[in-house]
């Protein structure tokens, strides 16, 4: 158990809805980042918050979202979704900012499946 | 933007051998070099986090080593069990956390 909390586990929606995934990081963590994995690929870095502000963005269509609470808790928006947004949405957490050596630990993800 | 690039893509052992893999990248601009080991059904769990050109770590039959200078690090399991089949991510930490697609490894008891 890493300690980083996802939810929900399984998702399924319909194409053009809106779903939210939530991550809780670990006790401490100040960083959350979210990854998607589809089918034939290999993580793709989506954006990393740091104590409430965005710190840095990747592959993150504009139909989707994120933001970091005060809590620190982490939530992913994803809209007008599309069949090919089926994928298995990872959020990890590390310590710090980002500039070092600080390991991230990941959840176990939240499989989301489009229909 | 850093590419990593890791390969093999997928490699098939006997129990027993010792492999190795490569993950290359085409800049040392990086703060540090991570590996992950990722079980199907489970989150990738982290093996090592290397920074300095030269680094060796080791954690049991798997081992790294770090050359910035020519832009790869290894990553060596020593008589692999079929415990060991996992992907194996290798990751830059720039002012993100770029992941290579992985090394798929089999190991056949």
């Amino acid at each position: 158990d890493s300690g980083v909390t996802q939810t929900p586990k399984h998702l399924i929606t319909a194409t053009g809805q809106r779903v939210t995934l939530r991550c809780s990081p670990r006790s401490g963590d100040l960083s959350v980042y979210w990854y998607q994995q589809s089918l034939d690929q290999g993580l793709q870095f989506l954006i990393q918050y740091y104590n409430g502000e965005e710190r840095a963005k990747g592959n993150i269509l504009e139909r989707f979202s994120a933001q970091q609470f005060p809590d620190l808790h982490s939530e992913l928006n994803l809209s007008s979704l599309e069949l090919g947004d089926s994928a298995l949405y990872f959020c990890a957490s590390s310590v710090g900012k980002g500039q070092g050596i600080y390991t991230i630990y990941f959840g176990e993800g939240s499989w989301l499946t489009v229909v | 933007i850093l590419n990593v690039e890791q390969s093999p893509q997928s490699l098939h052992v006997q129990e027993g051998d010792s492999t190795n893999f490569t993950c290359s990248f085409p800049s040392s601009n990086f703060y540090a070099l991570h590996w992950y080991r990722w079980e199907t059904a489970k989150s990738p769990e982290a093996l090592f986090v290397m920074t300095l050109n030269g680094d060796e770590k080791k954690k049991g039959r798997i081992s790294a080593t770090l050359n910035t200078k020519e832009g790869y690090s290894y990553l060596y399991i020593k008589g692999s069990q079929p415990e060991d089949s996992a992907t194996y991510l290798c990751a830059l930490r720039d002012n993100d956390m770029r992941f290579g697609a992985g090394t798929r490894l089999t190991v056949k008891p």
